[in-house]
């Protein structure tokens, strides 16, 4: 079936040091990616997206290409602030409303 | 713009009780999404609306829970009766559609449901 896998959290690391959150995807057909941001208390929101291969989406220094033929979405920042302290989610939809989220990875960035 | 309000933000209750948790959409939105979210599972889908109408219920968890969206502007679901296990952050979505590809899912921030 449909299925988004993404690292396992805790990420841990210093302000200013370089990001990497692995999600790689397995779906039937040509989904759309997505990246969501989870901060303390409150509900996810859309971070960055791309809707076909090759696609890249990018956000407040966040970036993540559709890669088709590793099927893989990660998502990468050059340098990370305390304030991106958050969980981070991948998921995919295949145009039926019905998005499929990893598991979340917590970042922790330290002053 | 106001966003998706949720209410409760917090919910207390005693097993067997009956909790509602409601949910005003964006205005002008066509679909609804019920989540939740626990550590053990992560994130679930548990229904969606498109234009008050539920279309995939399939995440229903079983009987005791049930949703209604009487009209564009309002939803609730309800667990009744209540178990420690469904103890989780019930989040509430909503979404414009166009076209073939999905949109953003705008959230609320959440009901924290504890079931003692």
């Amino acid at each position: 079936g449909d299925s988004v896998t993404q690292m396992e959290g805790p990420v841990t690391l210093s302000e200013e040091a370089f990001l990497t959150i692995n999600c790689t995807y397995t779906a039937t057909g040509y989904p759309s990616l997505f990246w969501y941001v989870q901060y303390p208390g409150e509900g996810l929101q859309l971070l960055l997206k791309a809707t076909k291969a090759d696609d890249k989406g990018s956000n407040k220094g966040f970036e993540a290409t559709y890669r088709k033929e590793t099927t893989s979405f990660h998502l990468e920042k050059g340098s990370v602030q305390v304030s991106d302290s958050a969980v981070y989610f991948c998921a995919l939809s295949l145009g039926t409303y019905k998005y499929i989220f990893g598991t979340g990875t917590r970042l922790k960035v330290l002053a | 713009d106001a966003g998706v309000i949720q209410s409760p933000r917090h919910e207390v209750t005693e097993m067997g009780q009956e909790v509602t948790l409601r949910c005003k959409p964006i205005s002008g939105h066509d679909y609804l999404f019920w989540y939740r979210q626990t550590m053990m599972r992560g994130l679930e889908l548990l229904i969606y609306f498109n234009n008050n109408v539920p279309i995939d219920d399939s995440g229903m968890p079983e009987d005791r829970f049930s949703a209604k969206m009487p009209n564009a502007s309002f939803s609730t679901l309800k667990i009744q009766p209540s178990e420690p296990r469904d103890s989780a952050v019930y989040f509430c979505a909503s979404s414009l559609s166009f076209g073939l590809n999905t949109g953003e899912l705008f959230f609320g921030e959440g009901s924290r449901l504890t079931v003692l």
